[in-house]
């Protein structure tokens, strides 16, 4: 099966610029999990998705972060505007439903100057 | 909330030799799930090994295998006979399940491990 597509692989900003991820999950897989990972950390989860519904966003930034799922498959985060301790790698994951094991993508690293 | 504390920020290990990598957590539940991910420079996290909290013995695929120690709270790796693809950034994960709301699943902070020839 093909496994969880991102894009781009990276992208390199300016402060105070907006910049937008994309996701395309595995097919079938209900839920999809954004997740930022800061240099030297473990990822942390932004937001995640049931289907196109949100199932937590606890940990999203909403004064500057957004996320859609659309019609319940593919996913886009955006960052506007963009701060330099935003520089990260995004990953996005899916899996076949809530309590199954989550497959990763290869992440988007950006970079904000 | 749940944490989860790896204390070893690097390791390396000869090639063929035997590594094992702590990973301890804190939890109030009773009922979770603990995995090991491996993160090589592609950047993509690979499941390595799943333990589920309510089974007692430890997982264990091909060389890798765990030592879970549900009231220590402690869930180790152990890569027997390490081989350079095993070189990497490794992950300890926790996750708990919160009915319809779904799971959530939390990292580590990561031990960098290196493969040496």
């Amino acid at each position: 099966e093909a496994g969880v597509a991102q894009s781009p692989r990276y992208k390199i900003i300016e402060k105070r610029q907006s910049v937008a991820f994309w996701c395309n999950p595995i097919s079938g897989h209900a839920t999809l999990y954004w997740y930022q990972q800061i240099l030297g950390q473990g990822p942390k989860l932004l937001i995640q998705f049931q289907n196109n519904g949100v199932v937590d966003d606890s940990q999203l930034p909403k004064d500057r972060f957004s996320a859609e799922r659309l019609k319940g498959v593919d996913s886009t985060l955006k960052i506007q505007p963009a701060k330099l301790e935003d520089s990260a790698v995004y990953l996005c994951a899916s899996s076949l439903d809530w309590y199954s094991p989550l497959h990763f993508g290869n992440g988007t690293r950006l970079t904000v100057t | 909330a749940q944490t989860v504390t790896q204390s070893q920020p690097e390791m390396s290990v000869q090639e063929a030799e035997t590594v094992t990598l702590s990973c301890t957590y804190d939890t109030s539940e009773s009922n979770y799930y603990l995995f090991w991910y491996k993160q090589p420079p592609s950047r993509q996290m690979i499941l390595v090994i799943r333990q589920e909290a309510y089974k007692q013995q430890n997982a264990t695929e091909n060389r890798f295998s765990v030592n879970f120690q549900k009231a220590a709270k402690s869930f180790s790796l152990k890569i027997s006979d390490s081989q350079l693809g095993d070189t990497a950034m490794y992950f300890c994960a926790f996750m708990k399940q919160r009915g319809n709301a779904g799971n959530m699943l939390t990292f580590g902070g990561g031990t960098r491990l290196m493969v040496k020839p």
